[in-house]
């Protein structure tokens, strides 16, 4: 069982087009991360998110932590191939420690 | 600053051969971290080195996996004997400073080995 819930799985669209993703979970946690991982490399971490509510914004994406920090969801506006990866979310259910990851989101921008 | 090393990149062995992985964090990371991505899956962590010592092995199957960082730097992971189920990409990631939260110290990862067993 994943501590964290990442949906959806699979995320094939267009260029141009918007997307979100999300990490959900029932437990708290005191920070999320958000990586992208292209074939053939390790994961890259994008962002970090602490405060409940808090909203990142990276270029085209923007990265929001739930208010009662169990949750986060990456949106991503007017996609490009070059956003294609795996995206993981991940987070320390106490304050520091072992990191756990959600299983991710595989998203597919096609020309 | 150099990135986190891995080699090899690849490796087809065979069902109850045994296999070496080897890591080179970045200079100054204290922790060093062997995660285990099975496809499909996010990575699961299999250890976790803080210097030299282990912090945290509670994930790693004892009877055929080994680790080992000698001297605080470098890393080898080890499977003996090696199972079907074995076959995944092992990532090695590194930190500075695993006493503060990992918002101020963020793993740095490596391009991974991938592993078929046969």
């Amino acid at each position: 069982t994943q501590l964290l819930e990442q949906s959806p799985q699979f995320l094939s669209i267009q260029e141009g087009e918007n997307l979100t993703v999300y990490c959900n979970s029932s437990s708290v946690f005191s920070s999320l991360q958000w990586y992208r991982q292209e074939p053939g490399e390790g994961p890259v971490l994008l962002v970090t998110v602490v405060t409940g509510g808090e909203v990142k914004k990276l270029k085209r994406l923007t990265f929001q932590f739930g208010d009662a920090r169990k949750d986060s969801s990456l949106h991503i506006t007017a996609a490009q191939p070059g956003d294609t990866g795996l995206y993981l979310c991940a987070g320390n259910p106490d304050s520091w420690g072992k990191l756990q990851f959600g299983a991710g989101t595989q998203v597919v921008v096609t020309p | 600053e150099a990135g986190v090393a891995q080699s090899p990149r690849y490796k087809i062995i065979e069902k109850r051969q045994s296999v070496a992985f080897w890591c080179n964090p970045i200079s100054g990371h204290a922790t060093l971290y062997w995660y285990q991505q099975i496809l499909g899956q996010g990575p699961k962590l299999l250890i976790q080195f803080q210097n030299n010592g282990v912090v945290d092995d509670s994930q790693l199957p004892k009877d055929r996996f080994s680790a080992e960082r000698l001297k605080g730097v470098d890393s080898t992971l080890k499977i003996q004997p090696a199972k079907l189920e074995d076959s995944a990409v092992y990532l090695c990631a590194s930190s500075l400073d695993p006493a503060e939260s990992s918002y101020n110290s963020p793993l740095h990862f490596g391009n991974g080995t991938r592993l078929t067993v046969t």
